[in-house]
């Protein structure tokens, strides 16, 4: 998991304010997700990605959006729209198939709203 | 969708003691199951993994037993240290080729009392 990284560590929004959340990886895996943590709580998939130019809602993507131009990057946005968007935000990614499918995190991102 | 339920949400044990947490999923299709420790402000990091054509997995003090007919699977800590305080998630998920989502449950706090 030290082929993935997350920046800033810490992230602050004001209202109104799209900002954007970096995950690279250089595991060469093909497909890349983006979590929610709330604390005390479980992950929530908000997008993930199985190759370039493609990518799926997960469970929560309302508020969100992602591009995947590149193999190696897979950006979250968070819009303005997401109005309760402090959380730990985390990375994943992982090979595909044929005992590939584990998860692997980068060290993630704390949001905070201003 | 897939659904993981876990429990307990929090566990104290006696350092030496055995901890057991349990998962139940419900898609009976799901073939991958995965359990991840996270330390406090750290990146879940993946401790031990099954796959449905396996009934039991053992690595040293971990073991995770699953039963598909029941689906469910639990995660087995023997000999427990105070290193071992973390939160765990066991995840399901369905590992067909383009279709690697990971369902989390909620998280299991266990304390480890010296």
């Amino acid at each position: 998991d030290g082929g993935i990284t997350q920046s800033p560590k810490y992230l602050f929004r004001k209202e109104g304010q799209n900002v954007t959340l970096s995950c690279e990886q250089n595991l060469n895996h093909d497909a890349m997700y983006w979590y929610r943590q709330d604390p005390g709580q479980g992950l929530r998939l908000i997008y993930y990605s199985q190759i370039v130019n493609d990518f799926q809602k997960g469970d929560i993507a309302e508020g969100y959006s992602v591009s995947r131009e590149k193999k190696e990057s897979f950006p979250l946005t968070v819009t303005s729209a997401q109005k309760n968007p402090t959380a730990f935000y985390l990375c994943a990614s992982s090979g595909q198939g044929g005992g590939q499918e584990t998860q692997y995190f980068g060290p993630g991102t704390r949001l905070l709203v201003l | 969708g897939e659904n993981v339920e876990q429990h307990p949400s929090t566990l104290s044990v006696q350092e030496g003691d055995s901890a057991v947490i349990k998962c139940t999923y419900s898609d009976s299709a799901s073939n991958y199951f995965p359990w991840y420790k996270q330390e406090l402000g750290k990146r879940p990091q993946l401790i031990i993994d099954i796959r449905s054509n396996v009934g039991e997995k053992k690595d040293q003090r971990i073991a995770v037993t699953l039963n598909k007919t029941a689906k469910h699977f639990s995660l087995h800590i023997t000999e427990t240290q105070p290193e071992d305080s973390a939160v765990y998630f066991c995840a399901a998920s369905m590992t067909n080729f383009g279709n690697e989502k990971l369902t989390f449950g909620t998280g299991t706090r266990l304390t480890i009392i010296p």
